[in-house]
This record gives C-alpha cells, sequence and structure tokens, in this order.
C-alpha cells in the first residue's frame, strides 16, 4: 500500500501569509497527487488534481507543484476562509489520504 | 446541479449490518466511477472503495475487504456500501463522491453530506 505523510500537521499562520504544505509518497505516484480543503463539520473540497491542476472556482492562491514522491501545495496569500484542514490524496493506485494538516491562525 | 444524498446512516450494534445509500443527480452517473470514504470523530479521511461506471469493477481497502460491499444501480442513479460484522472502530461519517473524468485518477470533485454512522452496544 502506498502511504502518504504530510508536513506539518499543524500550521499557525496570519491572514497575508504565504503558506505552504508538503506530502510525501512511500513510492513514486507520477502526478496522481490531489489536495482537498475540510472545514468543521462539512465534506472536502477538491482544490488540486494531477498535482498541480487547480480545480473550477479554486482562488488562484492556491498552487500545487511536484511529481514522483514529493509534493506541495502553496496559499500564496492567507484568507480568513483558508483557514481550514489540508489533506493530500495519491491516485495512482486505489486512493490514500495524507493524515491533515491544520491550517490555524496564529 | 451535481448533487449527492447519502441516507441510511445511524446506531448499529457491533457485529452488525447497515446499507448505505447515495442518491446521485444532476450527472449522468454511469459515466462516473464513484467513491465511498469515511471520517471516524476527530480524525482524517480515509479512502474505502471504489466502483466503475459500468459497475464491472471494484476496489475495496484492506481494512473493510470482506466486510464491506460497493455496489451501484445506475437505472436508479445510485450508489451503495453494504457493511457487514461492523465493529467499534467503523464509527464515521460515511461520505459518497463522485470521481472526476476530467483526467484519469483526478480525485474527487464532489461529495454528499455524509450520513453518520455509529457502533456501540
Amino acid at each position: 500500500d502506498i502511504q502518504m505523510t504530510q508536513s506539518p500537521s499543524s500550521l499557525p499562520a496570519s491572514v497575508g501569509d504565504r503558506v505552504t504544505i508538503t506530502c510525501r509518497a512511500s513510492q513514486s505516484i507520477s502526478t496522481y497527487l490531489n489536495w482537498y480543503q475540510q472545514k468543521p463539520g462539512k465534506a472536502p473540497r477538491l482544490l488540486i488534481y494531477a498535482a498541480s491542476s487547480l480545480q473550477s472556482g479554486v482562488p488562484s492562491r492556491f498552487s500545487g507543484s511536484g511529481s514522483g514522491t514529493d509534493f506541495t501545495l502553496t496559499i500564496s496569500s492567507l484568507q480568513p476562509e483558508d483557514f481550514a484542514t489540508y489533506y493530500c490524496q495519491q491516485s495512482d493506485i486505489a486512493h490514500t489520504f495524507g493524515q491533515g494538516t491544520k491550517l490555524e491562525i496564529k | 446541479e451535481v448533487q449527492l444524498v447519502e441516507s441510511g446512516g445511524g446506531l448499529v450494534q457491533p457485529g452488525g449490518s447497515l446499507r448505505l445509500s447515495c442518491a446521485a443527480s444532476g450527472f449522468t452517473f454511469s459515466t462516473h466511477w464513484m467513491s465511498w470514504v469515511r471520517q471516524a470523530p476527530g480524525k482524517g479521511l480515509e479512502w474505502l472503495a471504489n466502483i466503475k461506471g459500468d459497475g464491472t469493477y471494484k476496489y475495496h481497502v484492506d481494512s473493510v475487504k470482506g466486510r464491506f460491499t460497493i455496489s451501484r444501480d445506475n437505472a436508479k442513479n445510485s450508489l451503495y456500501l453494504q457493511m457487514d460484522s461492523l465493529r467499534a472502530e467503523d464509527t464515521a461519517v460515511y461520505y459518497c463522491a463522485r470521481d472526476q473524468i476530467l483526467v484519469a485518477k483526478g480525485g474527487q470533485d464532489y461529495w454528499g453530506q455524509g450520513t453518520l454512522v455509529t457502533i456501540s452496544s
């Protein structure tokens, strides 16, 4: 099974900050990597698919990069509505989520 | 408008069974792979299973293999998850989700609101 490891688990930040979340796969997954945002009590929302493609309707301050085993999600300038938990997901062989990164207000 | 509405959750005793349903609308259901994902209270997301649009291929993760079965009825635009031999650790919110078709292996682009399953005596 492919394991996904996100870091950090928690990330204190302020409005306007540039933040980066990393995700590492236990084996190469090419660019079969997706990113989701989840707010409390809500279903996840797809932000980025295929490592770097922005899902329709997602603000351009979100971007993704990487291939193989190492990936990043970057938010260029944090907005108040961005404080949430973020998950990476590999979809190369079945699907596996990372453990999540909680983006918190500093 | 794409909509996914889960139902069938509730309180079940350990060892019991439950069948979750997901009613889909607003898109051509038979052309999409569909998935089930769960989230235990205060925990992360766990992808459980998916099924091809025509129902000919299914995959279940090891943690539920042999106990849970994904299925679909394209005539009814419905997705199902039959859950047997339920354990306390199966307590979670269960989501159905649509696999997107813009690109292969592109994740789940629409999700239901979730249905809570509680396993307790």
